[in-house]
């Protein structure tokens, strides 16, 4: 496989539930990012990791839960979601570092909470 | 805070047709400016990318366009084909984010 990769591709969940979703990037790059992206709204950052480190937390509530154990993958760890969470969830990932290097993102997962 | 829009929101047009499509942004120290190609429930595919101290960029049938001094860029489209149609993003590089707007959704009819 090339390029970002996401799992599950689409998901439905009770707001009891724990689940997660998956990235894996084949581009040797070493930062990766969550986004959020709901209906009619613009993109929005929710995590950075750069060389497996958090660098960014966007005021994202507990409920969503980042892990990076490493430069080629990165979790989001779901639990107790509301309705309002659900939303296309996009995983990126560029060179790591502090330069705007270009992000390359997967093909996201389809979230509803039911 | 940097705001990004574009205008128009939605646009349906015949195909052949030359377009543009616009984005602003309110804070002119910006990186980069990238756009990008969204077709439904799929994830970003980059289009272009212009460095801060670039005018523009080209590639086919795309060409792009930055003002950072006024804040603008400019995506132009030639001939449109059918399969143009998708939602096109554009977003902004400020220190270590991307700033997206909230995108044009392009429908070219045969």
């Amino acid at each position: 496989e090339t390029g970002v990769t996401q799992t599950p591709r689409h998901l439905v969940m009770g707001m009891t539930n724990k689940k997660s979703l998956k990235c894996e990037q084949h581009l040797g790059h070493n930062a990766m990012y969550w986004y959020k992206q709901s209906a009619k709204k613009p993109l929005e950052l929710m995590f950075v990791y750069n060389f497996k480190e958090q660098t960014e937390n966007n005021s994202v509530p507990s409920r969503f839960s980042p892990e990076c154990p490493n430069s080629s993958h990165l979790f989001l760890h779901l639990h107790t979601l509301q309705p309002e969470d659900s939303a296309l969830y996009l995983c990126a990932s560029s060179h790591g570092g502090t330069a705007p290097y270009e992000q390359y993102f997967g093909p996201g997962t389809r979230l509803t909470v039911t | 805070k940097q705001e990004v829009t574009q205008i128009p929101a939605a646009l349906s047009v015949p195909e052949g047709e030359n377009l543009v499509l616009n984005c602003s942004f309110t804070d002119s120290a910006i990186y980069n400016l990238q756009w990008f190609r969204q077709d439904p429930g799929k994830g970003l595919t980059s289009l272009l990318l212009i460095q801060s101290s670039q005018r523009e960029q080209t590639s086919g049938r795309l060409n792009a366009s930055l003002d950072k001094s006024s804040g603008r860029s400019t995506l132009y489209i030639a001939a449109s084909q059918p399969g143009d149609s998708a939602t096109y993003l554009c977003a902004v590089r400020n220190t270590d984010k991307l700033i997206f707007g909230t995108g044009t959704r392009l429908q070219v009819f045969p």
